[in-house]
């Protein structure tokens, strides 16, 4: 079947580390976001990529990295500068300018 | 740049209408969205409609599009406790980012 997928669901931080939130997807989709989730909040977007080997800083990229080296692929690395990182994280993918297909998140704690 | 907005929290008896709303900023989007979003889980798209409409019916579902107001509603009829979830609005333009609303908490009382 069709879908997207994130991994792991829940991931555990200590303070200092990078940790790495995995996005795959097999919908032939171009374009991939990554959104962080806070209690009570809406949708902020970190990063989006229109098309492999590019990728633009949304509204809350600070402390965050990521890459897309394959259409199906886009990796978000929450770098030790982010400081306050724990947050729930929902990647999408979708046809450029057309509807947003979610994965079922990422729930990222420091301990 | 695109901005959209919701209020944060409705309440609604269950069996009574519901009623979601939300405005947006540019007038050039194409398409706007409604998704709903369960605990814990991703956003799922219920519905969506082109701009170029006014109104769209799915069952329980109705959309009403204002574009002069750049305002948009969800209504859906005969609320039942498992649409208690928090619905979001987002708008986007072919080939551009989709941007999202705050969302709403949507709450039916039994």
């Amino acid at each position: 079947d069709g879908g997207i997928t994130q991994s792991p669901k829940y991931l555990f931080r200590k303070e200092g580390q990078n940790v790495t939130l995995s996005c795959e997807q097999n919908l032939n989709h171009d374009a991939m976001y990554w959104y962080r989730q806070d209690p009570g909040q809406g949708l902020r977007l970190i990063y989006y990529s229109q098309i492999v080997n590019d990728f633009q800083k949304g509204d809350i990229a600070e402390g965050y990295s990521v890459s897309r080296e394959k259409k199906e692929s886009f990796p978000l690395t929450v770098t030790s500068a982010q400081k306050n990182p724990t947050a729930f994280y929902l990647c999408a993918s979708s046809i450029r300018g057309s509807e947003a297909f979610f994965g079922q998140g990422t729930r990222l704690t420091v301990v | 740049g695109e901005d959209v907005e919701q209020s944060l929290f409705l309440s609604v008896r269950e069996g009574d209408s519901s009623v979601i709303n939300c405005t947006y900023t540019d007038s050039s989007s194409t398409y706007l969205y409604w998704y709903k979003q369960e605990p814990g889980a991703g956003l799922q798209l219920l519905t969506y409609i082109f701009s170029n409409m006014d109104m769209k019916q799915d069952q329980r579902l109705t959309v009403l599009l204002n574009k002069k107001d750049k305002h948009l509603s969800l209504r859906i009829a005969d609320t039942q406790t498992g649409d208690s979830a928090i619905y979001f609005c987002a708008e986007s333009m072919s080939y551009q980012k989709v941007t999202f609303g705050t969302g709403t908490k949507l709450q039916v009382i039994p």
